[in-house]
């Protein structure tokens, strides 16, 4: 059984497009995640997101918003998609915040190519 | 969260075993050190973690100086589908994970 689920997995489009990726994560765990890896492979948070609290990265432009429909999904909506957009998107989650040790668990990425 | 600081890269031979130095000397007392990896193409993978003692488990083991400021993730017997980055990354068990970031990690590659 897949533990976090990412929808879809490579997205082609056109700049100024807006577009969508969808995550979901059958662990039961409270927090979601939003990560960036561009084409240098750091991997950066974009999103931290509970039913209490939402973390931006004061970076990430606000073009990007996370939409949690219930615990189990976070999806990442990108409006007037730019070049520099490009990169890999992984979504990942954990248990509660504050609870003490929180390892993560990723999904397998989703490959954005704006053209 | 206190910063981390790894070697870009590192070779290894297949069944031999691999450490892998992580420095973080900025370390506050109740902030844990994480260790993930990404293989290639994949999503980062949670391998171990630890506060004070050494930690094993089926994947590896990390060892952590007595004054905390340095770890060491030791795989014991490297095979070829080790190769991957290694992140280190130390974060307390309050502080959420949107103020914590994967650094460059270390290339791990294992050779035949």
């Amino acid at each position: 059984d897949t533990a976090v689920s990412q929808t879809p997995k490579y997205l082609v489009t056109q700049m100024g497009n807006d577009k969508s990726i969808k995550c979901e994560q059958n662990l039961g765990h409270d927090t979601m995640y939003w990560y960036k890896q561009d084409s240098k492979k750091f991997l950066k948070i974009m999103f931290s997101y509970n039913n209490k609290e939402l973390i931006i990265n004061e970076t990430v432009p606000n073009r990007f918003s996370p939409k949690s429909p219930d615990k189990a999904h976070l999806n990442l909506h990108i409006n007037s998609l730019e070049l520099g957009d490009s990169a890999v998107y992984f979504c990942a989650s954990s248990r509660e915040e504050g609870t003490g040790v929180n390892e993560q668990f990723f999904g397998p990425g989703t490959r954005l190519t704006v053209l | 969260d206190a910063k981390t600081t790894q070697p870009p890269s590192m070779d290894c031979a297949e069944g031999r075993a691999a450490n892998l130095p992580c420095n973080h000397s900025t370390i506050s007392g109740n902030e844990y050190v994480y260790w993930y990896r990404q293989i290639h193409s994949q999503g980062p993978q949670y391998i171990i973690h630890g506060l004070k003692n050494n930690e094993t488990n089926e994947m590896a083991s990390l060892i952590i100086t007595e004054d905390r400021k340095s770890s060491t993730l030791i795989l014991p017997h490297a095979t070829l589908r080790d190769t991957a980055v290694y992140y280190c990354i130390v974060r307390g068990p309050n502080t959420n994970a949107g103020k914590s970031t994967f650094g460059d990690g270390t290339t791990l590659t294992v050779k035949p």
